[in-house]
């Protein structure tokens, strides 16, 4: 199976601040690599699929990158409405496999 | 307006059995493959089956821990989703989610989820 490990797995950040998120893969999965945003009592939003690709209504200020093992999530200006946690998810082969997520708090 | 919506969750005992269904509206659901994911009480996300749409044999895969307990199914003349789930035990709490499968060439995501539904695994 292909373990997803996030880092870290939770921080405080200010209104404003930029945000970046890891994501490691414990092999290659070029650029099948998702994020997502959860929070309390809902269900996850797809935030960015293929690594690098916003999707449809998610504000710019999220964005994605890398490709094989590493990649970063990142949050340019951090808003209220961010706080939540984020969850990385593979589609190279199943098991599909998801990080364990990360949470963003108000400091 | 497109929506997944899960039903068929609750308190069951350790070795019992539940059934979960997801009915799906606002998209063409025979043309998707779907899956269930599951996130127990303040954990991660756990992808648990996937169902692929007829046209590709309907093709069902499994995360070990289900394997052989669980089994996903669809009835397109319905738009839902289905998971039966026998010899639950208590790592088996959770809340499941259905979700629609969207790609894009070779790459995949979960594009939909419904509102999840709560199994709780306990005597």
């Amino acid at each position: 199976d292909i373990q997803m490990t996030q880092s870290p797995p939770s921080l405080s950040a200010s209104l404003g601040n930029r945000v970046t998120i890891t994501c490691r893969a414990s092999q290659s999965i070029s650029s099948y690599l998702n994020w997502y945003q959860q929070k309390p009592g809902k269900a996850p939003k797809l935030l960015i699929y293929a690594a690098s690709s916003l999707q449809s209504g998610v504000p710019s200020r999220f964005s994605g990158s890398g490709s094989g093992t590493d990649f970063t999530l990142t949050i340019s200006s951090l808003q209220p409405e961010d706080f939540a946690t984020y969850f990385c998810q593979q589609s190279y082969r199943t098991p599909l496999t998801f990080g364990g997520g990360t949470k963003v708090e108000i400091k | 307006e497109v929506q997944l919506v899960e039903s068929g969750g609750g308190l069951v005992k350790p070795g019992g059995s539940l059934r979960l269904s997801c009915a799906a509206s606002g998209f063409t659901f025979n043309n998707v493959w779907m899956s269930w994911v599951r996130q127990a009480p303040g954990k991660g996300l756990e992808w648990v089956a996937r169902i692929k749409h007829k046209s590709d044999g309907e093709t069902t895969d499994y995360a070990a821990p289900v394997k052989g307990r669980f089994t996903i199914s669809r009835d397109d003349s319905k738009n839902t989703l289905y998971l039966q789930m026998n010899s639950l035990n208590t790592e088996d709490t959770a809340v499941y989610y259905c979700s629609r499968e969207d790609s894009s060439g070779y790459f995949i995501w979960f594009g939909c989820w419904g509102q999840g539904t709560l199994v709780t695994v306990s005597s």
